[in-house]
């Protein structure tokens, strides 16, 4: 699975967008791009996933570049419940052999909401 | 209604004893995970059970089997536990084999003294 980089930290005003970059520069073509994130003593929770196409969910939005190689994801009013460690994470797509083997974590972007 | 369930919340015991952690989801998934998070805060796959199917994280010790009774529960049992089990242990499930979209647990925090 592709290698993600991603910031170790960042802040962001209340009431603001949120814009968390990740970079897949080594993504292959079947391989997803999944965010979740980790709220201080619970557990991970999904946030939104993408292929090629930008897509919206109820919590946030996912923006793909073209090539791929980058993605960003927007909380777009953030709030001070937003304060979490985001992951960023590669995988296969279903049915290229992926799956069973869980997800990765990385060290993720500690995303500090400011009031 | 709480999709994934573990239980203990907060579990302490001594190096050498032998523990359980219970794990149940009601959201109706056919797989189920078992994940490490240690004090470094990196999260790793332990296992993965999909109809009776189980892979195993080749890194976990044999000392750690996880035991399904039936589709909504994925138990974890350790045995003659060691200092460096102390960790968060969290529990997910999704709909199916291969699904990334995974829903986890609040945790169960384990310390071996």
């Amino acid at each position: 699975d592709a290698k993600t980089t991603q910031p170790p930290s960042m802040d962001c005003a209340e009431g603001r967008a949120a814009n968390l970059p990740c970079n897949h520069s080594t993504i292959s073509g079947n391989e997803y791009v999944y965010w979740y994130r980790q709220i201080h003593s619970q557990g991970p929770q999904y946030i939104i996933h993408g292929l090629k196409n930008n897509e919206t969910n109820e919590m946030a939005s996912l923006i793909i570049t073209e090539d791929r190689k980058s993605s960003t994801l927007i909380l777009p009013h953030a709030t001070l419940r937003d304060t979490a460690v985001y992951y960023c994470i590669v995988r296969v797509a279903m049915g290229y052999g992926g799956g069973a083997d869980g997800l990765t974590f990385g060290k993720g972007t500690h995303l500090i909401i400011q009031p | 209604d709480t999709a994934v369930s573990q239980t203990p919340k907060y579990l302490v015991t001594q190096m050498g004893n032998d523990k359980s952690i219970k794990c149940e989801q009601n959201l109706g998934h056919d797989t189920m995970y078992w994940y490490k998070q240690d004090s470094k805060k990196f999260l790793k796959i332990m296992f993965s059970y999909n109809n009776k199917e189980l892979i195993i994280n080749e890194t976990v010790p044999n000392r750690f089997s996880p035991k399904s009774p039936d589709k909504a529960h994925l138990n974890l049992h350790i045995n003659s536990l060691e200092l460096g089990d102390s960790a968060v242990y969290f529990c997910a499930s999704s709909p199916r084999r291969s699904s990334y979209e995974q829903y986890f647990g609040p945790g169960t925090r384990l310390t071996v003294t």
